[in-house]
């Protein structure tokens, strides 16, 4: 199974901060990497899908980049509604492992 | 409106069994990959299940395998999960979510609220 690590588990930031999540695989899994927001206590929502491809409807200060085992999310400018865990997902092989998350909170 | 919506979640005794609901609207049905995913209580998300458009294809991962079982039902719009010999571990909210198509094949485009699932004496 592909294994996924993401970094850090936590981090504290202020609104308009650029904020930078990575995530790695245990193996090369091309650009087959999604990302997810969850907020508490509601469903994750597709953020990013194939590294770098902005789902629709996400806001463009979202941004992912990376191919083979290492990749970025990155937030240009954070605001308000985006504390929450993000997760990473690998779609490379079965099993479709995520990563632990990385919770955003407010500094 | 696209929308997935789950049910069948509850209380049920370790060794017990469930079968969780979904229903979708707003889309095609049959012409998607459908997908089960998990989180236990203060834990992150656990991809469980995957079945392709027909039934054909079933995957698990593989601390369900043997136990639970994933189906469709294409006339009703609708997703299934057979859940038997339930452990405590299995306790968690259980998503349903649908594979995206094209460039976003393979990633989680939509998902449902979920539905809660303890497994406890």
């Amino acid at each position: 199974d592909i294994q996924m690590t993401q970094s850090p588990s936590s981090l504290s930031a202020s609104v308009g901060d650029r904020v930078t999540i990575t995530c790695r695989a245990s193996q090369s899994i091309s650009r087959y990497l999604n990302w997810y927001q969850q907020k508490p206590g509601k469903a994750p929502n597709l953020l990013i899908y194939a590294a770098s491809s902005l789902q629709s409807g996400v806001p463009s200060r979202f941004s992912g980049s990376g191919s083979g085992t290492d990749f970025t999310l990155t937030i240009s400018s954070l605001q308000p509604e985006d504390f929450a865990t993000f997760y990473c997902q690998q779609s490379y092989s079965i099993p479709r492992t995520f990563g632990q998350g990385t919770k955003v909170e407010i500094k | 409106e696209v929308q997935l919506v789950e049910s069948g979640g509850g209380l049920v005794q370790p060794g017990g069994s469930l079968r969780l609901s979904c229903a979708a609207s707003g889309f095609t049905f049959s012409t998607y990959w459908m997908n089960w995913v998990r989180q236990a209580p203060g834990k992150g998300l656990e991809w469980v299940a995957s079945m392709n458009q027909d039934g054909s294809e079933k995957y698990y991962v593989d601390s369900v395998k043997g136990r639970f079982t994933i189906s469709r039902d294409n006339a009703k719009n609708s997703l299934y999960l057979q859940m038997n010999s339930l452990r405590a571990e299995d306790t968690a909210v259980y998503y349903c979510a649908r594979d995206g198509v094209g460039a976003s094949a393979r990633a989680f485009d939509i998902w449902g609220q979920g539905t809660m699932v303890t497994v406890s004496a």
